[in-house]
């Protein structure tokens, strides 16, 4: 994820809002994703934004999204147990052939 | 029912030898890639695969050979393999490119193991 940059551990209490960031270089992406990875399995996306929204949300989950700083976050509200994951933002590039990950934030949520 | 599956779900080799991974999809998408995850769990793609043409191919060493029959399958053929090579591979499948959401929907991985 050398073009993708996100911080590689969260830790927060059960209840607790999490929020994970991460930064992305290419502007002309279309399409940004966040994926969310159980151990022993593969991706499962998440949610996503199209490039000309500036907020997404969808149940327990918000998306923003700063298209001058290239900058995207992912909120979690009331963060449960069962949300201990992977995390990885992801940017559609190359004409929508290549998805580039960032190196995926660990996310551990204490009882 | 499944997406995507690939098989086998875990591979156990000796160096130098060639192991294929085999890869179907059932969701009628266009493409498919090939993707490495390392110990670090960095995700690479490898290949991009477009109604069976090559789209992207990352610099992966020519040990490499992925194939499309038709757009439902992508297998990957590995020639002589390498220690490095350890790693658990992904394959996954998108509706085309263009300005449409180009969501990857992933397999479970087959988590290969050179000794």
């Amino acid at each position: 994820g050398e073009d993708v940059e996100q911080s590689l551990f969260l830790s927060v209490r059960e209840g607790d809002s999490s929020v994970i960031n991460c930064t992305y270089t290419d502007s002309s992406s279309t399409y940004l994703y966040w994926y969310k990875q159980e151990p022993g399995a593969g991706l499962q996306l998440l949610t996503y934004i199209f490039s000309n929204m500036d907020m997404k949300q969808d149940q327990r989950l918000t998306v923003l999204l700063n298209k001058k700083d290239k900058h995207l976050s992912l909120r979690i509200a009331d963060t449960q147990t069962g949300d201990s994951a992977i995390y990885f933002c992801a940017e559609s590039r190359t004409g929508g052939f290549k998805t580039i990950f960032g190196a995926g934030t660990r996310l551990f949520v204490k009882a | 029912d499944t997406a995507v599956s690939q098989t086998p779900k875990y591979l156990v080799t000796q160096m130098g030898n060639d192991k294929s991974i085999k890869c179907e999809q059932n969701l009628g998408h266009d493409t498919m890639y090939w993707y490495k995850q390392d110990s670090k769990k960095f995700l690479k793609i490898m290949f991009s695969y477009n109604n069976k043409e090559l789209i992207i191919n990352e610099t992966v060493p020519n040990r490499f050979s992925p194939k499309s029959p038709d757009k439902a399958h992508l297998n990957l053929h590995i020639n002589s393999l390498e220690l490095g090579d350890s790693a658990v591979y992904f394959c996954a499948s998108s509706r085309g490119g263009g300005l449409q959401n180009t969501e990857a929907f992933f397999g479970q991985g087959t988590r290969l193991t050179v000794v």
